[in-house]
């Protein structure tokens, strides 16, 4: 496609329900993205995949968290046994180029998956 | 590590006026910096950079910021702002080199009125 595409656009689950978030990126970029967006906040960084390797997962905030790029294109995030604290705009971006310091201008991001958790 | 601060989480503002949001950065090594927009339901974009060289940097929509490094700061300005520059802004750093990873501010709402 064009751009980064996301799904669902919106999420509303039960507490305590898997859920799963899936980040179509642009064709052929190598780098991967996930960020969590708070409301009233920036995005926060989740974990990163370079091809199918996820080579920084530092930012999932907990062992709910989990994600994997099997095939080095499309991408999955996936929460287990949501909590209330996870409602948030969930991210996804992607580029051509592996990171580095000058990452930023090559980043294009999805509109994001809105996951609601009641 | 690195952080970004903007100070202002909204800025209302009347058409035509001109407009600076704030971004103060703070990091232990050399830095990249970033303004992107995001509009609402939108992905974020990217509006301006600074990576090196001059230190008054344009970017789409007639918005430009300056990078200072004494002030560790990389304010965004427009002369003249548009009811379609209402959005929210976000400020972000990356280290120079190596592996490093984008952080952003916590954003600035950009609330344009006729």
């Amino acid at each position: 496609g064009a751009g980064v595409s996301q799904s669902p656009r919106y999420k509303v689950a039960k507490r305590g329900q898997d859920v799963a978030l899936r980040c179509d990126p642009i064709s052929g970029h190598v780098s991967l993205f996930w960020y969590q967006q708070a409301l009233g906040q920036g995005p926060e960084f989740l974990t990163y995949f370079q091809n199918e390797a996820q080579l920084d997962k530092s930012g999932l905030p907990s062992d709910r968290f989990f994600a994997e790029r099997p095939e080095g294109s499309v991408s999955t995030l996936k929460i287990q046994r949501t909590q209330q604290e996870d409602s948030a705009v969930y991210l996804c971006a992607s580029s051509s180029h592996v990171v580095t310091g000058g990452v930023g201008e090559k980043l294009f991001f999805g509109s994001g998956t809105q996951l609601s958790v009641l | 590590a690195q952080s970004v601060t903007q100070l202002d989480s909204q800025v209302p503002v009347f058409e035509e006026a001109p407009v600076e949001l704030r971004c103060n950065y703070s990091s232990s090594v050399s830095v990249y910096l970033f303004w992107y927009v995001q509009y609402p339901n939108q992905g974020l974009q990217l509006l301006l950079k600074y990576l090196s060289g001059s230190t008054l940097v344009k970017g789409i929509n007639g918005f430009e910021a300056e990078f200072n490094k004494s002030q560790t700061s990389f304010h965004l300005r427009k002369p003249s702002v548009h009811i379609s520059d209402t959005a929210e802004y976000f400020c972000a750093v990356s280290e120079l080199s190596g592996y490093s990873t984008l952080t952003f501010g916590k954003g600035t709402m950009l609330l344009v009125s006729p």
